[in-house]
């Protein structure tokens, strides 16, 4: 099955300053790569996501990268703010089978510090 | 915005005891999902549902596992007989459909004592 690494588990950066983390994974068939974000004691949330027929997408100051051949993504983010802060996990699952089955990485604690 | 919500968000139980998770999926969702975090690991699948029966699941979904839509709002977990290494979050998760977006609830902390 699928295995997810991701690196490093926790990020300090001074605000305004970028933080990239960044993932691989296993399982050349995986196409859907989500970043979820998700503040102590609040639901994952959707931050961004890409698919394996992109190799990058921006949305304001994040930005997510791909690349298929060396099976690893990562997660930029620039300009960086304390409301940032929070546990970024990354995901990967394949269209096979009858749902999507995501598999997560371990998590990144990012701090902003101001 | 429309959100997953799950009860208890809290719920400590003695070991052997059934517990039943509660979830709310997004309403014009069809596809539902529960996943589990056990403390400093992973999130792990556990369970994908869809028309009324399971549609994918982990090997960590054995036996003691079941899950239900017994009515047209409510999504739960089962557990039979909770042992110590149960002890974790449950997310539940809904999508619109098989490829779209899953949104995540905020969770329900299992203790198994």
């Amino acid at each position: 099955g699928e295995n997810v690494e991701q690196h490093p588990s926790t990020l300090s950066v001074q605000e305004g300053d970028s933080a990239v983390i960044k993932c691989t994974y296993s399982d050349s068939a995986s196409n859907y790569f989500p970043w979820y974000k998700q503040e102590l004691g609040k639901r994952p949330q959707l931050i961004i996501d890409i698919r394996s027929n992109v190799g990058e997408k921006k949305d304001q100051r994040i930005a997510v990268t791909l690349n298929k051949t060396a099976k690893h993504f990562s997660l930029h983010i620039t300009e960086t703010q304390p409301e940032d802060s929070a546990v970024y996990f990354c995901a990967a699952s394949s269209s096979s089978g009858s749902a999507r089955q995501l598999t997560f990485g371990s998590g990144t604690q990012l701090t902003v510090l101001p | 915005e429309p959100e997953v919500t799950q009860t208890p968000s809290h719920q400590v139980t003695q070991m052997g005891q059934e517990v039943i998770l509660r979830c709310v999926p997004i309403s014009n969702h069809l596809y539902f999902y529960w996943y589990r975090q056990i403390l400093g690991q992973k999130v792990e699948f556990l369970v994908s549902f869809y028309n009324n029966e399971i549609s994918e699941k982990s090997e960590i979904f054995d036996d003691q596992f079941s899950v239900e839509r017994p009515d047209g709002s409510n999504f739960t977990l089962k557990i039979r007989s909770t042992k110590l290494e149960d002890s974790a979050m449950y997310f539940c998760a809904s999508s619109a459909g098989p490829w779209t977006t899953i949104y995540f609830g905020e969770g329900s902390w299992l203790t198994v004592v």
